[in-house]
């Protein structure tokens, strides 16, 4: 079972150049999100989609762009790399969709370690 | 958006209990979990709590919620050197979609 499956593992970046993480999950799940990870900081969401075609903005979307392709996938593109965005990033995604009720688990990919020099 | 606390650092013997606390500012939270994080790892779900309840005991894990409060606490009886990594508490409101999370607990269990 894949699960949520986040492409690449590890990337460096010179300062203003661009690139798309990508994430995939076979679970049929409606939502998805990007996280971002910073020591001492937790996670913090940066987009998330609630189902196929639909985004929005989390916490700290700026600098990011996002694109739910379809129900499988969610990208996440950094337009012009900057060193603050220099974190590990991670996708997850959960069964809800809109206004849910009962309970939810997010599942998450392995991570994306990003080093912008 | 909502207020998520934890203390960064716990450090207990192999044998002990361990308490991870967390408090949450958001009186509407509806679910409220616990994630663990080993090194080079995703989050995975350790143990989730309903808003109506105040107390869940899953093996060695024992969830207390007191709302009043919006303090929250993960309990590891027998704490074993496989329980050490970083133990993330989360909590979701009415609009589901969304999690918010803590700073991350790094426990450290000493053989």
């Amino acid at each position: 079972n894949a699960g949520v499956t986040q492409t690449p593992k590890f990337q460096v970046l010179k300062t203003g150049q661009s690139m798309t993480l990508q994430c995939a999950q076979d679970m049929n799940h409606n939502s998805m999100y990007w996280y971002r990870q910073d020591p001492g900081m937790g996670l913090r969401l940066i987009y998330y989609s609630a189902s196929e075609g639909t985004t929005d903005k989390g916490e700290v979307p700026n600098g990011y762009n996002v694109s739910r392709l379809n129900k499988r996938e969610f990208s996440l593109r950094l337009e012009s790399a900057a060193p603050s965005q220099t974190s590990v990033y991670f996708c997850a995604s959960s069964p809800l969709s809109g206004q849910g009720v009962g309970n939810t688990e997010a599942f998450f990919g392995q991570g994306t370690r990003l080093t912008v020099v | 958006g909502e207020d998520v606390e934890q203390s960064l650092f716990l450090s207990v013997r192999e044998g002990d209990s361990s308490v991870i606390n967390c408090t949450y500012t958001d009186s509407s939270s509806t679910y409220l979990y616990w994630y663990k994080q080993e090194p080079g790892a995703g989050l995975q779900l350790l143990t989730y709590i309903f808003s109506n309840m105040d107390m869940k005991q899953d093996q060695r894990l024992t969830v207390l919620l007191n709302k009043k409060d919006k303090h929250l606490s993960l309990r590891i009886a027998d704490t074993q050197t496989g329980d050490s990594a970083i133990y993330f508490c989360a909590e979701s409101t009415g609009n589901f979609n969304k999690f918010y999370f803590g700073s991350g607990t790094k426990l450290n269990v000493k053989p």
